[in-house]
C-alpha cells in the first residue's frame, strides 16, 4: 500500500517477554519515527531515524527499549523484559525527510501491545 | 522543554454547532504549531498548521491562528458535521540542528450528534 504500514496490529503477550514491532514507512521517505501513546493520552516521542542511524533517541524510556532500521527502509522497535506499564499504541510516522519546517508526519495505525 | 495543553475532552456538539478547542504551549525556541486529527479506525493525519506568529492555518473548514503573545493556537469550526466525531491533538516542532520533533498535547475527543 502507499501509507505507513505497522505489524502486528494487535500484540498480546506475558510479562517478561520479549516483543518487536514493525513499521514499514512511505517508498522514499528518509526519516522514520516511533511514539507511543497510552490510553488517553496524546502520543509521546520515543525515536526517530534518519536514514540508517539514531538521529534522537531520547525518548526512549530506559534500555529494555530499542530500535533498528538497518537498511533505511522498515524499522524494528524491539522491547525486552516487557512490563505492564509498556501496555499502550505503539506509533510509527514517516517523513521525505526531518520534517523541515513542514511538521508533517505520515502515521500508521499502530500497533496496539498489551503485557498481561 | 516543550509542552501542549489542550482542553480535556469529551466535547459532544449537535451537528452545525461552534466548535472551538483551546490549546497553549510552552516552548524552547520559536515553535511551528499544528493541529492533528485521528478519525475512528485511521492513523494520525495533519488537519493544518501555522509556522509564524499570526499565520492562520486552515483546512476543511477548521482554523487556527498562532497567537504568539498569549502562546495559543485554539482550533476551531463554526457548523461541524457528523463526520467531523474524532480526537483533535495540538502539536508544537521545533528546529533543532540534530532535527524535528513533534511534541503532542492529550488529545480531545468530539463527538458530533445528528
Amino acid at each position: 500500500g502507499a501509507g505507513v504500514s505497522q505489524t502486528p496490529s494487535n500484540k498480546v503477550t506475558e510479562k517478561g517477554k520479549y516483543v518487536e514491532l514493525r513499521c514499514d514507512p512511505i517508498s522514499g521517505h528518509t526519516a522514520l519515527y516511533w511514539y507511543r501513546q497510552s490510553l488517553g493520552q496524546g502520543p509521546e516521542f520515543l525515536i526517530y531515524f534518519q536514514g540508517t542511524g539514531a538521529a534522537d533517541d531520547s525518548g526512549l524510556p530506559n534500555d529494555r527499549f530499542f530500535a533498528v532500521r538497518p537498511e533505511g527502509s522498515v524499522s524494528t522497535l524491539k522491547i525486552q523484559r516487557t512490563e505492564r506499564g509498556d501496555s499502550a499504541v505503539y506509533l510509527c510516522a514517516s517523513s521525505p525527510r526531518l520534517a523541515g519546517g513542514t511538521g508533517e508526519l505520515f502515521f500508521g495505525e499502530g500497533s496496539r501491545l498489551t503485557v498481561l | 522543554g516543550n509542552s501542549v495543553t489542550q482542553m480535556e475532552g469529551p466535547v459532544t456538539l449537535s451537528e452545525e454547532a461552534f466548535l472551538t478547542i483551546n490549546c497553549t504551549y510552552t516552548a524552547t525556541g520559536y515553535p511551528s504549531l499544528f493541529w492533528y486529527v485521528q478519525y475512528p479506525g485511521e492513523g494520525l493525519q495533519l488537519l493544518l498548521k501555522a509556522t509564524k506568529a499570526d499565520d492562520k492555518g486552515s483546512n476543511k473548514g477548521f482554523e487556527a491562528t498562532y497567537r504568539k503573545e498569549t502562546t495559543s493556537f485554539h482550533l476551531e469550526k463554526g457548523s461541524v458535521q457528523v463526520s467531523d466525531s474524532a480526537v483533535y491533538f495540538c502539536a508544537l516542532m521545533t528546529i533543532k540542528a540534530a532535527g524535528n520533533k513533534l511534541t503532542f498535547g492529550g488529545g480531545t475527543r468530539v463527538l458530533v450528534k445528528p
